[in-house]
């Protein structure tokens, strides 16, 4: 079946450093590739999302890479602030799915 | 204006106790999904619904029941509570948006099971 894995949190990090969440995911499908965020006391809103193999997408400073041949996702930052301290789910869902498989996510704590 | 809402935001009840978690969503969405978030487990779907008086099993559906009554309201149902469903509760809807479906989620209900 499908599945995602990911990094395991907690990660902790110093104000402007650079950050990594690995993610790999399983499928016999052509998938559509997520990353979810969730701070403090709210519900996972969605960071960006990637549809298509080797293409790359973006919001608010961090990116990840659709790697069809590694089936990976990893999400980076290159300086990441404390207001980035938030859980982060890596997911996946394809065309026949009507549902989202998420990994366990990564809690990111951002020390100042 | 929130696009998916949930009621209550907090609940206790005891042991063996009834409770019913609601979500209502405004994005005229097909779909429509319960989760439970704990840690160690992230999200994990309990029910999901594609329309009005239909139900899918999720993936952790025991002493659960879920009903949903129009395209922008689903229940979830504990009739006998137990203090292993005290958790945080999520309600997302979705649609196909291209090829995928993106969910968009409710601000969570936390249960608490004595």
């Amino acid at each position: 079946g499908d599945s995602v894995t990911q990094t395991e949190g907690p990660v902790t990090l110093s104000e402007g450093t650079s950050l990594t969440v690995n993610c790999s995911y399983e499928t016999k499908q052509y998938p559509t590739l997520f990353w979810y965020v969730q701070y403090p006391g709210e519900g996972p809103q969605l960071l960006f999302k990637v549809p298509k193999a080797n293409e790359k997408g973006s919001n608010r400073g961090f990116e990840a890479t659709y790697n069809k041949e590694a089936t990976s996702f990893h999400l980076q930052k290159a300086s990441v602030q404390e207001s980035d301290s938030a859980v982060y789910y890596c997911a996946l869902s394809g065309y026949s799915n009507n549902r989202i498989f998420f990994g366990d996510g990564t809690q990111l704590v951002v020390k100042p | 204006e929130a696009a998916v809402t949930q009621s209550p935001r907090n609940k206790v009840t005891v042991t063996g106790g009834n409770v019913t978690l609601s979500c209502r969503q405004t994005n005229s969405h097909n779909y429509m999904y319960w989760y439970r978030q704990d840690t160690g487990h992230g999200l994990r779907l309990i029910h999901y619904s594609y329309g009005a008086g239909n139900l899918q099993i999720g993936d952790v559906p025991d002493g659960y029941k879920a009903t949903r009554t129009t395209q922008e309201d689903f229940f979830l149902l504990l009739e006998l509570a137990s203090p292993s469903q005290t958790s945080l509760y999520f309600c997302a809807s979705s649609d196909l948006q291209g090829s995928s479906y993106e969910q968009y989620f409710g601000p969570g209900t936390r249960l608490t099971v004595l």
